[in-house]
């Protein structure tokens, strides 16, 4: 498998549920981000983590919690959320985790619905 | 802080025309700026990316300028076809700001 790839691709879940969401790139690529995109809002960068370490964190609510065990490997746990949370979460990876000349490679999304 | 935003929100037109999107920045210290396409429910496909140097990129039937001094940049897609249908988004890099992406323009080109 090539590129970029998240699970699951849909997700309901209620306020009291615990979930995780998985990104795994196949691109040899050093960053790795989540962003969240919600209907009638720009895309929105949570995270970033380059080389493994968390580089920047976007002022995201303490129930979004990001983990990054490897270069390859990203995931974004998920407990106690509200309505508002539902949207699609997006993971991107780019080559040298600068964005100075990155291009950034996405996958292709988990929906996520909080009910 | 850095702001995008993207005009027309929409945008139809029949096949074999030529058009142009544009994407507005504030902060113009940029160091690149990325045009995106993105398929209904779908990730992001990067287009081009436009270094703070340049002034333009092209691929294929795609041309993307940048004019920092303005603050703007365009896509340009030549002989629109019904497959190019999909959101188009830029997103501006400034230092410390990472990526700031604009709402995205809608485009239908209709067969």
């Amino acid at each position: 498998e090539t590129g970029v790839t998240q699970t699951p691709r849909h997700l309901v879940m209620g306020m009291t549920n615990k979930k995780s969401l998985k990104c795994e790139q196949h691109l040899g690529h050093n960053a790795m981000y989540w962003y969240k995109q919600s209907a009638k809002k720009p895309l929105e960068l949570m995270f970033v983590y380059s080389l493994e370490e968390r580089v920047e964190n976007n002022s995201v609510p303490s129930r979004f919690s990001p983990e990054c065990p490897n270069s390859s490997h990203l995931f974004l746990h998920l407990h106690t959320l509200q309505p508002e949370d539902s949207a699609l979460y997006l993971c991107a990876s780019s080559p040298q985790g600068s964005g100075r000349t990155d291009t950034q490679y996405f996958g292709p999304g988990t929906r996520l619905t909080v009910l | 802080k850095q702001e995008v935003t993207q005009i027309p929100a929409a945008l139809s037109v029949p096949e074999g025309e030529n058009l142009v999107l544009n994407c507005s920045f504030t902060d113009s210290a940029i160091y690149n700026l990325q045009w995106f396409r993105q398929d209904p429910g779908k990730g992001l496909t990067s287009l081009l990316l436009i270094q703070s140097s340049q002034r333009e990129q092209t691929s294929g039937r795609l041309n993307a300028s940048l004019d920092k001094s303005s603050g703007r940049s365009t896509l340009y897609i030549a002989a629109s076809q019904p497959g190019d249908s999909a959101t188009y988004l830029c997103a501006a890099y400034n230092y410390g700001q990472n990526f700031v992406f604009g709402p995205g323009t809608r485009l239908s080109v209709l067969p």
